[in-house]
């Protein structure tokens, strides 16, 4: 997971708190995106942003806020935390060259 | 939406043998095919991915096909070795934005 990092790694947050995770990349990237697992269900795209300023929906937006601040952050923002949110959250950074997905941060909502 | 299926979700082979690992994709426009191994508690890494504009890609024992009319593409690893034990994922999306749809991933334990 070179060059990808998230936090936290671990969180639990009742149903209706709200928290932020954070991703930086150092590889100079355009392209970032935020990804869920699930278990049996593979990876889905919450958001994504082409660049600085900019984000899109992905297939699965709904309960979620993104914020691109500047080419190296991008961060994903759950402002009312429900129990169907409870999944591994992975950042991506990708250009035509190479990407890089972050460790993931595993989030609990009870 | 693109919609990608895998199979099989579980793959059991000895060491030394060969396993294989299919896609299909449902968007004509999917143009970026790229598979993923996951080790336990770790991001997907990409291993090897393929363009549409060729049919094979080879990569020491790791080889991918891709069949663009058929709408499939299929990961091929050789000489199978217990650090190939993981989860692989399959994806497909376009080089205009590499938005990628996964497969619902392949589990394969290489048999001592």
């Amino acid at each position: 997971n070179a060059g990808v990092t998230q936090t936290p790694k671990f969180q639990v947050l009742k149903t209706g708190q709200s928290m932020t995770l954070q991703c930086a990349q150092d590889m100079n990237h355009n392209s970032m995106y935020w990804y869920r697992q699930d278990p049996g269900m593979g990876l889905r795209l919450i958001y994504y942003s082409a660049s600085e300023g900019t984000t899109d929906k992905g297939e699965v937006p709904n309960g979620y806020n993104v914020s691109r601040l500047n080419k190296r952050e991008f961060s994903l923002r759950l402002e009312s935390a429900a129990p169907s949110q409870t999944s591994v959250y992975f950042c991506a950074s990708i250009s035509a060259i190479e990407q890089y997905f972050g460790p993931g941060t595993r989030l609990t909502v009870t | 939406g693109e919609n990608v299926e895998q199979h099989p979700s579980t793959l059991s082979v000895q060491e030394g043998d060969s396993a294989v690992i299919k896609c299909t994709y449902s968007d004509s426009a999917s143009n970026y095919f790229p598979w993923y191994k996951q080790e336990l508690g770790k991001g997907p890494q990409l291993i090897i991915d393929i363009r549409s504009n060729v049919g094979e890609k080879k990569d020491q024992r790791i080889a991918v096909t891709l069949n663009k009319t058929a709408k499939h593409f299929s990961l091929h690893i050789t000489e199978t070795q217990p650090e190939d034990s993981a989860v692989y994922f399959c994806a497909a999306g376009s080089t205009n934005d590499y938005k990628l749809s996964f497969g619902a991933g392949t589990t394969v334990t290489v048999r001592a």
